[in-house]
């Protein structure tokens, strides 16, 4: 299994409903990340998880909050959102120096 | 001021032809990166480089170390290489930092 995997692959959600993102990868990978991206910009680090403890957090608001239960799972668990977190979430792992990317989920905040 | 520039920021180009896009960097660097994502999709990893040359099928990655540049190169294009490629580089830290990217159009 070489992939990472994103569900849901797509998330309709209100500003004050809660929802998780999920992200799994079955590489052994140690290191795994949390992007955001708006359209026609490059990905923006939002969280790295190394051996299952948070390396960084790039500042991110608290209504974003991160998981990981074991070190195949990464989850994001969304709450009270606003409109402009509207976007393509990434999940990537790495080794070695190289990222594999998931394919993302396209939440839209209404 | 982004410290990943790329060059062009968009770019069309005829099925068959030779494709340049470039970048550059401003501090030394631990690796840099190559990424190709499609529209709406996720990011694929193309190259990863610290010195040299790569090459994959009709991709070839060139660095220089000195000149703080890299180029990825495109041999005779075709329409499924219509995509943004994003150059990225590590500075011994577990972040990546980002270009801006670059669309290429190839038509047939």
């Amino acid at each position: 299994d070489t992939e990472v995997t994103q569900t849901p692959k797509h998330l309709v959600m209100g500003m004050t409903n809660k929802k998780s993102l999920k992200c799994e990868q079955h590489m052994g990978h140690r290191a795994m990340y949390w992007y955001k991206q708006k359209a026609k910009k490059p990905p923006e680090l939002m969280f790295v998880y190394s051996y299952e403890k948070l390396s960084i957090n790039e500042s991110v608001p608290s209504r974003f909050s991160p998981e990981c239960p074991n070190s195949s799972l990464l989850n994001l668990h969304l709450h009270a959102l606003q409109p402009e977190d509207s976007a393509l979430y990434l999940c990537a792992s790495a080794t070695g120096g190289v990222e594999f990317f998931g394919p993302g989920t396209r939440l839209t905040v209404l | 001021k982004n410290e990943v520039e790329q060059s062009p920021q968009n770019l069309t180009a005829q099925e068959g032809e030779f494709i340049t896009i470039n970048c550059s960097y401003s501090v030394g660097i631990s690796a840099l990166h190559w990424l190709q994502q499609h529209p709406g999709g996720g990011i694929v990893s193309l190259f990863m480089l610290s010195s040299g040359k790569k090459k994959h099928g009709r991709l070839i990655a060139t660095i220089n170390i000195q000149e703080k540049h890299s180029s990825l190169h495109i041999t005779a294009s075709h329409p499924r290489d219509s995509a943004v490629y994003i150059c990225a580089v590590r500075y011994n830290t577990d972040k990546l930092i980002f270009g801006t990217g670059t669309r290429l159009q190839v038509f047939p």
